[in-house]
């Protein structure tokens, strides 16, 4: 079966520092992987999607930034953080598929950055 | 672009009675619809999908959603409510090729006991 880990779980950063988190998936090949952020609990935003290694799509401009260094890691970076970044952040991988298909997103647990 | 909406910020149902959480969109061409649902500070969990086929759809943990073609409609409904299904449950729809998806703002279900 198939596996989606994320961490670190929280963190707390000082404005201007900088980010990485990382999520990883096990038991699956060349899967579409996406980050999203979650603000005061309610409403998901998509800020990256990739379908390769080294193939990412950014949806909102900002000052976060993704990789996909290796087939099933993908990491969210930013070299500055600001107040606004502050959220839960969440990883999520589906089955590539073309145009014909639809198949549902699998979400990882979830990472709580705080800005302070 | 593609879009749903969920027009309830809160539903509340007694334990033992049918609920039902209400989502439209609005797409062009087919629809490929979801319902995802998200417990405190968890990952949202994979309910059910509607692609095409039956109107009805069964899902995980006793719940199915309706598709109406004419109303625009993808309502989640379960028969008989429990207190455990208190939570975030998120609409959403396909959104281009790539498999990404658009997500309602959400509806908080409060089972009362």
């Amino acid at each position: 079966s198939q596996t989606i880990h994320q961490w670190p779980a929280t963190l707390v950063q000082p404005v201007g520092s900088p980010l990485s988190l990382e999520c990883t998936v096990e038991g699956t090949s060349n899967p579409n992987l996406y980050w999203y952020r979650q603000a005061a609990g309610r409403g998901l935003q998509l800020l990256f999607y990739s379908v390769g290694i080294g193939q990412i799509s950014s949806e909102v401009p900002q000052n976060l930034s993704a990789s996909r260094p290796q087939d099933r890691q993908f990491i969210l970076s930013s070299k500055k953080l600001l107040l606004s970044d502050s959220g839960f952040y969440l990883c999520a991988w589906s089955r590539f598929g073309t145009s014909g298909t639809s198949y549902e997103q699998y979400f990882g647990p979830g990472t709580r950055l705080t800005v302070t | 672009a593609q879009s749903v909406a969920q027009p309830e910020d809160q539903v509340n149902v007694a334990e033992g009675n049918p609920l039902t959480v209400k989502c439209t969109y609005s797409v062009s061409g087919n629809p490929y619809l979801f319902w995802y649902v998200q417990y405190p500070n968890r990952g949202l969990q994979f309910l059910l999908k509607y692609i095409t086929g039956d109107n009805l759809v069964k899902g995980s943990y006793g719940f199915e959603a309706e598709f109406n073609k004419s109303q625009t409609s993808f309502h989640l409904k379960k028969p008989s409510a429990l207190v455990s299904d208190s939570a975030l449950y998120f609409c959403a729809v396909r959104d281009g090729g790539f498999q990404k998806l658009v997500f309602g703002t959400g509806t908080r279900l409060l089972v009362s006991p």
